[in-house]
């Protein structure tokens, strides 16, 4: 099975909402990194978050991590059309290895 | 900078015949890494590959093989083709250290019928 899991699995609201995606894994890791993906492209990083940090931001966006529940969230903060989109949280617990989980696709409605 | 550049970008396979994905990457990146992606699911790690030289299961390396021919270069084999492979694989690399972003290629989707 899948290091990371997401949920929830779909998420709509309306533009200038704010957007909260939630992520958890099994194993020990060294960071925790979240992608996003348009219509089946490739995936594109958004924002890395190391397992000594707690909270990072970047842009509209705001990482959290609590290793001791083994979980991440990725809050978008004024949500607008254009980041509607699939969003998938990836970890690595070691020796280069990269598992992602199987994402939230995010509508954003105008 | 073409970054991660995977052929061929479409391919249709009869079951049971063999081919090879391409992907190379010019960013001087010790780790590459195949996945699959099926409809309205995550990625699927294949093969890995941490260095030039070391090749790596992932979680579905089944029915697969790897080459990472050289440094710029990985590649994965289909050795006799089945309709449960017909899926979009991505190919990404990522350079040295764990806290490192990976960089994706655009994908080949692959059908076999």
């Amino acid at each position: 099975s899948q290091q990371g899991e997401e949920d929830p699995q779909a998420l709509s609201i309306q533009e200038g909402e704010n957007a909260t995606m939630n992520c958890s894994y099994k194993t020990s890791i060294n960071n925790l990194q979240w992608y996003r993906q348009n219509s089946g492209r490739g995936l594109v990083h958004l924002i890395l978050i190391r397992s000594n940090e707690r909270e990072k931001h970047s842009g509209r966006l705001r990482v959290t991590l609590d290793t001791s529940k083994k979980s991440s969230s990725l809050l978008i903060t004024a949500s607008r059309a254009a980041d509607t989109a699939s969003y998938f949280c990836a970890t690595d617990g070691g020796a280069q290895k990269l598992v992602f989980g199987q994402g939230t696709r995010l509508t954003i409605n105008p | 900078n073409a970054g991660v550049t995977q052929t061929p970008k479409f391919q249709v396979l009869k079951t049971g015949q063999s081919m090879t994905l391409q992907c190379a990457q010019d960013m001087n990146h010790n780790s590459m890494y195949w996945y699959r992606q099926d409809p309205g699911m995550g990625l699927r790690l294949i093969y890995y590959s941490a260095s030039e030289g070391t090749t790596d299961k992932g979680e579905v390396p089944n029915g697969y093989n790897v080459s990472r021919l050289n440094k710029r270069e990985f590649s994965l084999r289909l050795e006799s083709a089945a309709p449960s492979q017909t899926s979009v694989y991505f190919c990404a690399s990522r350079g040295g250290g764990s806290s490192t972003e990976a960089f994706f290629g655009q994908g080949t989707r692959l059908t076999v019928v």
